[in-house]
């Protein structure tokens, strides 16, 4: 089956501890993409990635660090200077970004802190 | 920058009821504009893309509209059923890698 995966489903923070959120995709695509949703909020973009080895920022990049080392691959880590993680995490892909493709999404992550 | 909205926040319906979901968006510069529908604690589901040249899109008891030049979008559902309950998103595409979604309409179908 093609699609997103993402892990875990539920993930626990501690203070001061980095956490990294994993994201593969088999669908082939150029672009990916990690979002965070807020309850009462819109998604909002932290960082994506159009191609291997170059990312960028998005709207709320600041306590989060991703790499894109493999096509498949773009993990997400919430660093320790993220100070309001708790939110529900979402990775999507597209084929290219010209503008005119459908963004796929995967399952999600939740993080919540302990 | 792009703001979206999206009325009402909430709706529900009796089975069976055609429904109209809206979406306003601030800046008519756009790609497109992308209906979404997410379950509670999943991942979103495209439901239809219009492009920023197209007017409407229709797949199923589904049909979304695109007026650009008013910055509006309306998902119209026919004959809802108790399965289309989830929150709908719409999000539109200011550029290349921006997304810019809206915050939902709850959709509740009562049997």
């Amino acid at each position: 089956d093609g699609g997103i995966t993402q892990s875990p489903k539920y993930l626990f923070r501690k203070e001061g501890q980095n956490v990294t959120l994993s994201c593969e995709q088999n669908l082939n695509h150029d672009a990916m993409y990690w979002y965070r949703q807020d309850p009462g909020q819109g998604l909002r973009l932290i960082y994506y990635s159009q191609i291997v080895n170059d990312f960028q920022k998005g709207d709320i990049a600041e306590g989060y660090s991703v790499s894109r080392e493999k096509k498949e691959s773009f993990p997400l880590t919430v660093t320790s200077a993220q100070k309001n993680p708790t939110a529900f995490y979402l990775c999507a892909s597209s084929a290219k970004t010209s503008g005119s493709e459908t963004q796929y999404f995967g399952p999600g992550t939740r993080l919540l802190v302990l | 920058k792009q703001e979206v909205t999206q009325i009402p926040a909430a709706l529900s319906v009796p089975e069976g009821e055609n429904l109209v979901l809206n979406c306003s968006f601030t800046d008519s510069a756009i790609y497109n504009l992308q209906w979404f529908r997410q379950d509670p604690g999943k991942g979103l589901t495209s439901l239809l893309l219009i492009q920023s040249s197209q007017r409407e899109q229709t797949s199923g008891r589904l049909n979304a509209s695109l007026d650009k030049s008013s910055g509006r979008s309306t998902l119209y559902i026919a004959a809802s059923q108790p399965g289309d309950s989830a929150t709908y998103l719409c999000a539109v595409r200011g550029g290349a890698n921006n997304l810019f979604f809206g915050t939902g309409t709850r959709l509740t179908v009562i049997p």
